[in-house]
């Protein structure tokens, strides 16, 4: 069965510090692969995608993810973690049918 | 400016109380999608279309109906509603070729 799997439901990271978020995924086709992020009381704003090629993908503000088939794994990460970037980030996996399984999420909390 | 819009945005009735929440996008997609999110568990699919007039389950769909008349519109319906559907429910679409998914503003519903 697909499933998608966020291990860290909360971390802390103090402002300036890197992270990266974990996503482990199960899926018997190449996968879509996507993080999104939703900041309190808001709707989900598309980080990045994965479909094919490069396994390093770039996303918007200062966020990448690397694709390894090997450990079916589509971890996120950024250098240099901004106060603004304190939300709820979710790992998504999609198939070409439109469907997309979430993980629960991991919320992101940073210390000044 | 390319969007998903949902209404309405609050909601709070109560048990057995007919209601709909609709969905409208502008971007000419063929599939669009509801999602209800509710803490610890993410987002979980409820029913999705692929095009108008084909329609299928998700991952919820119990207590759930939609229709698909138009390209554009994509309703949830709740026929007899329970406190158990109290819950933040998102609508989203996407392009068959990209299976991107632009997410609406999300409604907050509560079921008395």
């Amino acid at each position: 069965a697909q499933s998608v799997t966020q291990p860290d439901i909360h971390i802390t990271v103090s402002e300036g510090a890197s992270l990266e978020l974990r996503c482990n995924y199960s899926y018997g086709a190449t996968p879509y692969l996507f993080w999104y992020v939703q900041s309190p009381g808001q709707g989900l704003q598309l980080l990045l995608k994965y479909f094919s090629g490069d396994t390093l993908v770039q996303g918007i503000k200062g966020f990448e993810a690397e694709f390894k088939r090997s450990q079916s794994s589509f971890n996120l990460r950024k250098p240099s973690v901004h106060w603004s970037d304190a939300a709820e980030y979710f790992c998504a996996v999609g198939s070409n049918t439109g469907k997309l399984i979430f993980g629960q999420g991991t919320t992101l909390q940073v210390k000044p | 400016e390319a969007q998903v819009t949902q209404n309405p945005r609050y909601l709070i009735t109560v048990t057995g109380k007919k209601l709909t929440v609709t969905c409208s996008q502008n971007m000419n997609h063929e599939y669009m999608s509801w999602y209800r999110q509710d803490p610890g568990l993410g987002l979980r699919q409820i029913y999705y279309s692929m095009n108008v007039e084909v329609t299928d389950k998700g991952d919820v769909p119990e207590g759930y109906k939609v229709s698909r008349k138009e390209k554009r519109n994509f309703p949830l319906i709740l026929e007899s509603p329970s406190p158990n559907q109290t819950s933040l429910y998102f609508c989203a679409s996407s392009s068959r070729d990209y299976n991107e998914q632009f997410f609406g503003p999300g409604t907050r519903l509560t079921v008395l």
